[in-house]
C-alpha cells in the first residue's frame, strides 16, 4: 500500500512568486491535512480537507490557499512569497477525517524563498 | 489555546539506557493524543495513539502514559539503540475533527 506522496520534495522560489505543492494521500483516506514546519515556530495546522470541503483552517494569511479534489487528491498554494514561507510544508491524511485515527505523513516538501 | 510543550528540547543518552520522554499540555479535555518520530529531512512516523479514555499504550520498545488530569504524557522507550536517534513530538487534539496541536520535540541522541 502506497503512502502519502508529496510532488516536488525540493523547490526553490524568489520572493514574489508564487508556488503549488501537492499531495496524494493514502488509498481510501478522505483527509487531508498541511502543516508548516520551521525551526522556529515547529509544526504548524495549516488546513484540512474532508471530501472536498475545507472541514479546519489554521492562522495563516490568506496568501495560503488549498482545495482537495474527488480523488482525494490535495494541492496548496502559496502566493506572493516571502523569505519566512521558507519551510517543510507536510502533507498528513487519515482514512475517516479529523484526528480520531492514525494520521500518516509524507516526507514533505522543502520550500526554500531567496 | 491548547498549547503543547516538551521537555527536555534535546537529549544525548548512553546505548542501552532506558529513558523517558516528557510531554505536556494545557486543555486537559483532549480526545486523543499522539507520539510522532520524525528522522532529519523526513515526514513523521505515528508511533503510537491514546484515546482520551486510555492510560497507556505499548509497541514493541515503547510505552506511552497518559495522565489527563494533570495534563501529562510520558513516552518510555526501554534499551535505546542508536538507530533510535530522531525527533519525538506529541500532538494532542481536542475533538474527534480538530487538528493536531504539536510540541516543538524532543531530539534523541542515542551513543553507541
Amino acid at each position: 500500500k502506497a503512502g502519502v506522496t508529496q510532488t516536488p520534495r525540493y523547490l526553490i522560489k524568489t520572493r514574489g512568486q508564487q508556488v503549488t505543492l501537492s499531495c496524494s494521500p493514502i488509498s481510501g483516506h478522505r483527509s487531508v491535512s498541511w502543516y508548516q514546519q520551521t525551526p522556529g515556530q515547529g509544526l504548524q495546522f495549516l488546513f484540512e480537507y474532508f471530501s472536498e470541503t475545507q472541514r479546519n483552517k489554521g492562522n495563516f494569511p490568506g496568501r495560503f490557499s488549498g482545495r482537495q479534489f474527488s480523488n482525494s487528491r490535495s494541492e496548496m498554494n502559496v502566493s506572493t512569497l516571502e523569505l519566512g514561507d521558507s519551510a517543510l510544508y507536510l502533507c498528513a491524511s487519515s482514512p475517516g477525517g479529523g484526528s480520531g485515527n492514525t494520521i500518516y505523513f509524507g516526507e514533505g516538501s522543502w520550500l526554500t524563498v531567496v | 489555546k491548547q498549547e503543547v510543550t516538551q521537555i527536555p528540547a534535546a537529549l544525548s543518552v548512553p546505548e542501552g539506557e532506558n529513558l523517558v520522554l516528557n510531554c505536556s499540555f494545557t486543555d486537559s479535555a483532549i480526545y486523543n493524543l499522539q507520539w510522532f518520530r520524525q528522522d532529519p529531512g523526513k515526514g513523521l512516523t505515528s508511533l503510537l495513539l491514546i484515546q482520551s479514555s486510555q492510560r497507556e499504550q505499548t509497541s514493541g520498545r515503547l510505552n506511552a502514559s497518559l495522565d489527563k488530569s494533570s495534563g501529562r504524557s510520558t513516552l518510555y522507550i526501554a534499551a535505546s539503540q542508536p538507530g533510535d536517534s530522531a525527533t519525538y513530538l506529541c500532538a494532542v487534539s481536542n475533538s474527534g475533527n480538530t487538528p493536531l496541536v504539536f510540541g516543538k520535540g524532543t531530539r534523541l541522541s542515542v551513543i553507541a
